[in-house]
């Protein structure tokens, strides 16, 4: 069983519709939890940073964190076609450096 | 802007032969890493540096090398390429502990 578990998808919407990208993992030790996004071909860039269980919004994106179930969350609301892209979960211990991340999911935002 | 470039953006080799891919950034960051991206794995860190002369095996270290003589650089060599190490290569910085990474774009290797 992989550490962090991550649906590929893809998973396609609708413009302007709410998307949900989960991710569950297995050691209860993680701290830290990113989501990050990749555009095809570019490296992956910080999209979200939280620490331990709670809610954090920017703009049309919230991430939550449940560490009693060990599952995170990326909301997207009002989706756009420039969110297709692939979203990828990433989490690390106490000291933060060396992140596990989840496979990454495809989302495809049609207009 | 400070960044993090990779070079070449694209190479292909053959297998036995030695190859190695260029990482520079310009943050100053200490920790620098390696991870090599593959469908249905994701990112999986190959080697890491927390600073010169400093380098530390990752999960998936077997057949690659690092060296770190300076802040600036990382450069990952492949001894002998192998067809399993066809891949995409990310390089990525990190100013400290809890900070997030900061990425290159990739270098997409395919060995033959």
């Amino acid at each position: 069983q992989k550490e962090v578990e991550q649906d590929p998808g893809p998973l396609s919407v609708p413009e302007g519709a709410i998307v949900s990208l989960n991710c569950t993992y297995s050691n209860s030790a993680f701290q830290y939890f990113m989501w990050y996004r990749q555009y095809s071909r570019k490296g992956p860039e910080l999209l979200m940073y939280t620490y331990s269980s709670g809610n954090k919004e920017d703009g049309r994106f919230t991430a939550q964190v449940d560490k009693s179930s060990k599952y995170i969350s990326l909301f997207i609301r009002d989706s756009q076609p420039s969110d297709s892209a692939t979203y990828l979960c990433a989490m690390s211990g106490e000291y933060g450096n060396k992140l596990v991340f989840g496979a990454g999911t495809i989302l495809r935002v049609k207009s | 802007d400070a960044e993090i470039t990779q070079s070449p953006r694209h190479k292909i080799t053959e297998t036995g032969r030695q190859v190695t891919l260029a990482c520079h950034q310009t943050w100053n960051h200490n920790n620098m890493f390696w991870y090599r991206q593959d469908l249905g794995h994701g990112l999986r860190l190959i080697h890491y540096s927390y600073g010169v002369q400093d380098t530390n095996k990752g999960e998936v270290s077997d057949g690659y090398s690092v060296s770190r003589s300076n802040t600036e650089d990382l450069p990952l060599t492949l001894e002998s390429a192998a067809s399993s190490q066809t891949s995409v290569y990310f390089c990525a910085s990190q100013r400290g502990l809890n900070s997030p990474l900061h990425f290159g774009n990739g270098t997409r290797l395919t060995v033959t």
